[in-house]
């Protein structure tokens, strides 16, 4: 089926461990996003990509990097995990306001 | 800045009982609304969105939602709740052309059998 891939699904990474969260979509769409969700926060946008070769920060992207490797990938990096990035992070992909979103990994840094 | 909030965290409804689940926007311009729902564990589905036109927009599972300009409000509404449909909702709004949406806190349904 058409969508969203993300990898992994669950990871728990020490301290000061860097992991590279991978997101793949097969639906042609140029935007593709970050997004982390927290109890009672909704999800808070890291960063976004509105097209292949561009990446923009969002609400809380302090921690994280990305790279849009072409137009189907878009990955997060953590360089040095912190507990307070412990979290649910979804990868998503649109095009014009019609989103997609893969089915997210959790993540908990100890 | 654009802001969504849900003021309600947390509703429980009896199975069977209308439901009106509460949003707020602040934005600008005329704004995207959207409803998503997220069932435990799971990734989030649309339940529907606005765009322009008429105020009433109908949705899957029986949902609707009216966008009230004057209030900045766009509630979601069931008249009768099944059990399934208990899970967390997310009012949205787009943010401009950037295609980026900033989210409310969400609110989780309990349905009481």
């Amino acid at each position: 089926n058409a969508g969203v891939t993300q990898t992994p699904k669950f990871q728990v990474l020490k301290t000061g461990q860097s992991m590279t969260l991978q997101c793949a979509q097969d639906m042609n769409h140029n935007s593709m996003y970050w997004y982390r969700q927290d109890p009672g926060m909704g999800l808070r946008l890291i960063y976004y990509s509105a097209s292949e070769g561009t990446t923009d920060k969002g609400e809380v992207p302090n921690g994280y990097n990305v790279s849009r490797l072409n137009k189907r990938e878009f990955s997060l990096r953590l360089e040095s995990a912190a507990p307070s990035q412990t979290s649910v992070y979804f990868c998503a992909s649109s095009l014009e306001y019609g989103y997609t979103f893969g089915s997210g990994t959790r993540l908990t840094v100890v | 800045a654009q802001s969504v909030t849900q003021p309600d965290i947390h509703i429980t409804v009896s199975e069977g009982a209308s439901l009106e689940l509460r949003c707020n926007y602040s934005y600008g311009a005329t704004p995207y609304l959207f409803w998503y729902v997220q069932s435990p564990g799971q990734g989030l589905q649309l339940l529907l969105k606005y765009f322009s036109g008429d105020t009433l927009v109908q949705g899957i599972k029986g949902f609707e939602a009216e966008f009230k300009r004057s209030q900045s409000s766009f509630n979601l509404r069931k008249p009768s709740v099944h059990w399934s449909d208990a899970a967390e909702y997310f009012c949205a709004v787009g943010s401009g052309n950037t295609g980026k949406l900033i989210f409310g806190q969400g609110t989780t349904l309990q349905v009481k059998p």
